[in-house]
């Protein structure tokens, strides 16, 4: 079945280490997104990608990268610039504009 | 900049009974609107999408419509069953892309058996 995948489900970060979460998609879809929900928040933009080797800065950008080497994958990385890391991380993609996301079931980080 | 506002009080009701959630934007005119559910440690599930220029739109138990001229939008599920509890999220394109989506904070759905 096409869908997304995110790993890991949890995600435990030290303090002044850099954490990488995987997406990886099969829907042969254009563009991802990686959101953050904090609780009882909705979802904002970290980053997204519109087509591989190309992405744009989204609302909350800052103490975050990201990587489009493939159509597959987009890859977040959550850098010791961001002071905050503690949140819902959710991977999305979409066919392309004004169409429907496809989310994965989110990694969950935590500092230790 | 835009700003799209859910009722974030949990909605409360009877099995058998319809749901109506509200979703309120400003400053600006989305050309399209999606609804989407959200179970918790889940990821949101697309729904449904109503373009502008429809009033309503429908998909068995489920009912959206979109007026322009209020800024609003209404989603209704009929018949409501304790399995449709959940949070429900409407989203709007972003004025500067179409391949961004700005999302409410959701309003979360208990439908009592």
């Amino acid at each position: 079945d096409g869908g997304i995948t995110q790993s890991p489900k949890y995600l435990f970060r030290k303090e002044g280490q850099n954490v990488t979460l995987s997406c990886e998609q099969n829907l042969n879809h254009d563009a991802m997104y990686w959101y953050r929900q904090d609780p009882g928040q909705g979802l904002r933009l970290i980053y997204y990608s519109q087509i591989v080797n190309d992405f744009q800065k989204g609302d909350i950008a800052e103490g975050y990268s990201v990587s489009r080497e493939k159509k597959e994958s987009f890859p977040l990385t959550v850098t010791s610039a961001q002071k905050n890391p503690t949140a819902f991380y959710l991977c999305a993609s979409t066919r392309g504009q004004n169409q429907p996301q496809h989310f994965g079931d989110g990694t969950r980080l935590s500092i230790l | 900049s835009q700003k799209i506002e859910q009722n974030s009080e949990a909605l409360n009701i009877q099995e058998g009974k319809t749901a109506t959630l509200t979703c309120n934007y400003t400053n600006y005119s989305p050309a399209y609107l999606q609804w989407y559910r959200q179970d918790p440690g889940r990821g949101p599930v697309f729904l449904l999408l109503i373009r502008e220029n429809e009033k309503e739109k429908r998909k068995e138990r489920l009912k959206v419509t979109f007026d322009t001229t209020l800024k609003q939008s209404l989603f209704h599920i009929t018949a409501s069953q304790p399995a449709d509890s959940a949070t429900y999220l409407c989203a709007l394109d972003g004025v500067d892309s179409s391949y961004k989506l700005i999302f409410g904070s959701g309003t979360r759905l208990l439908v009592r058996p």
